[in-house]
């Protein structure tokens, strides 16, 4: 079974700081990575990708890392400011005959001014 | 706003009754996705369609079903609810989302919150 996994239901961080998102996944059938925003009564909206040919990819203040080998990515976002409050899910595509996008259960991130 | 629009934001309904959910995707978009997001759960990929076809199937119920339009808006049908089909779900939609684009990014719409009682 292809899952991806955020084992952090929630992170407080102080505004400024850095805030590290975790996410893990089962197997090396997924080949793409996404992360995605939501706040509360809205749909997610996409945030950054990887590729599973790169290691690392940035955008502003968000970079995602990717470690193949340990099958594990992160998401940093420095410096980190009260608006990035939300729910972060990772998400992974896998690809073959069926491919579909497969979703983390979010963490809740808490930005403190 | 995304651009993908979701239709009636609210719905309560009794166990045994049929729903239609309505999507209409961003202008240009090609693919619409179904997904379900249960208390605690993640999202839950249901359905895909490109362009009026049914093009990947994920974890989708019998008694649910859906369809694309000619118009490319879509619908879900839900059937014979159950109090465990209460969630929230999600459309979203993408410009092709399929051959070798499948790896494109989705845009959401802000769901439509079913409750089953």
């Amino acid at each position: 079974d292809q899952q991806v996994k955020q084992n952090s239901p929630s992170l407080s961080v102080q505004e400024g700081r850095i805030s590290i998102l975790n996410c893990d996944y089962t197997n090396s059938m997924f080949d793409y990575f996404l992360w995605y925003k939501k706040y509360p009564a809205e749909g997610p909206t996409f945030l950054i990708s990887i590729s599973s040919i790169k290691d690392k990819n940035e955008d502003g203040r968000f970079t995602v890392f990717l470690n193949k080998s340990a099958k594990h990515l992160s998401l940093h976002i420095v410096p980190s400011q009260p608006g990035d409050s939300a729910v972060y899910f990772c998400a992974g595509w896998s690809g073959g005959s069926n491919y579909k996008l497969t979703f983390g259960k979010g963490t809740l991130l808490t930005v403190n001014p | 706003d995304s651009g993908v629009t979701q239709t009636p934001k609210h719905l309560i309904t009794a166990t045994g009754q049929r729903v239609t959910l309505r999507c209409s995707p961003r202008s240009g978009d090609l693919s619409v996705y179904w997904y379900q997001q249960s208390l605690d759960q993640g999202l839950q990929f249901l359905i895909q369609y490109y362009n009026g076809e049914e093009r990947a199937k994920g974890n989708i119920l019998e008694r649910f079903s859906a369809q694309q339009f000619p118009d490319l808006h879509s619908e879900l049908n839900l059937s014979s609810l159950e109090l465990g089909d209460s969630a929230l779900y999600f459309c979203a939609s993408s410009v092709l989302g399929a051959g070798g684009a499948y790896q494109e990014t989705q845009y959401f719409g802000p769901g439509t919150r079913l409750l089953v009682l």
